[in-house]
């Protein structure tokens, strides 16, 4: 079946700590987001990709990095410039122009410990 | 600035209940909305969605019905089940935002009472 993996589900980050969180499509979507959802909030556009090796800044980028080097996938890394990283992580995918939508991923919950 | 909005943050509604949830949005060039629903640490779901050129779209127990006379779109749930429990949020298209195709509603919560 088609679809968008994010993992882990769950992550648990220390203070100072990068942490790298997995996303993977067999869509063969161009295009790849990454959103930060927080409670009682809509979803808040971090980077997205619209092609391989070129990616462009969302509404709130500083303190996360992404690559896109394989068109399936689309990691993003919470670096410890983010000071408040504690949230739930939406990857999403489309085709380009998005004449279908978004589909997105089940969603990593990350934690500050 | 542009943005997609919702009228009303929570809804509760009897079982078996219709339900209707609403979503105002303020650019013109929209041409494609889509209506979510996400539960609870999950990702959201595709539901259902509608073009600029109709005004009305039927699903399963779903409609959704547009109005770009006053850039209103809603979404109605017929017999609403403990299962429609949920956020549902809608999402326009709109070229004009130069490569970020959509935007996002924050969402209403929707809770069905048994």
């Amino acid at each position: 079946d088609g679809g968008i993996t994010q993992s882990p589900k769950y992550l648990f980050r220390k203070e100072g700590q990068n942490v790298t969180l997995s996303c993977e499509q067999n869509l063969n979507h161009d295009a790849m987001y990454w959103y930060r959802q927080d409670p009682g909030q809509g979803l808040r556009l971090i980077y997205y990709s619209q092609i391989v090796n070129d990616f462009q800044k969302g509404d709130i980028a500083e303190g996360y990095s992404v690559s896109r080097e394989k068109k399936e996938s689309f990691p993003l890394t919470v670096t410890s410039a983010q000071k408040n990283p504690t949230a739930f992580y939406l990857c999403a995918s489309s085709i380009v122009g998005a004449t279908y939508g978004y589909t997105f991923g089940s969603g990593t919950r990350l934690t500050v410990v | 600035g542009e943005s997609v909005g919702l009228h009303l943050p929570t809804l509760s509604v009897q079982e078996g209940d219709n339900s209707i949830i609403n979503c105002a949005y303020s650019n013109s060039a929209s041409d494609y909305f889509i209506w979510y629903k996400q539960e609870s640490g999950k990702g959201p779901q595709f539901i259902i969605d509608i073009r600029s050129n109709m005004d009305k779209r039927q699903g399963q127990r779903v409609t959704v019905l547009l109005n770009k006379t006053v850039k209103h779109l809603s979404l109605q749930i017929a017999a609403t089940q403990p299962g429609d429990s949920a956020v549902y949020f809608c999402a326009e298209r709109a070229l004009a935002y130069n490569n970020n195709d959509m935007r996002f509603g924050a969402g209403t919560r929707l809770t069905v009472k048994p």
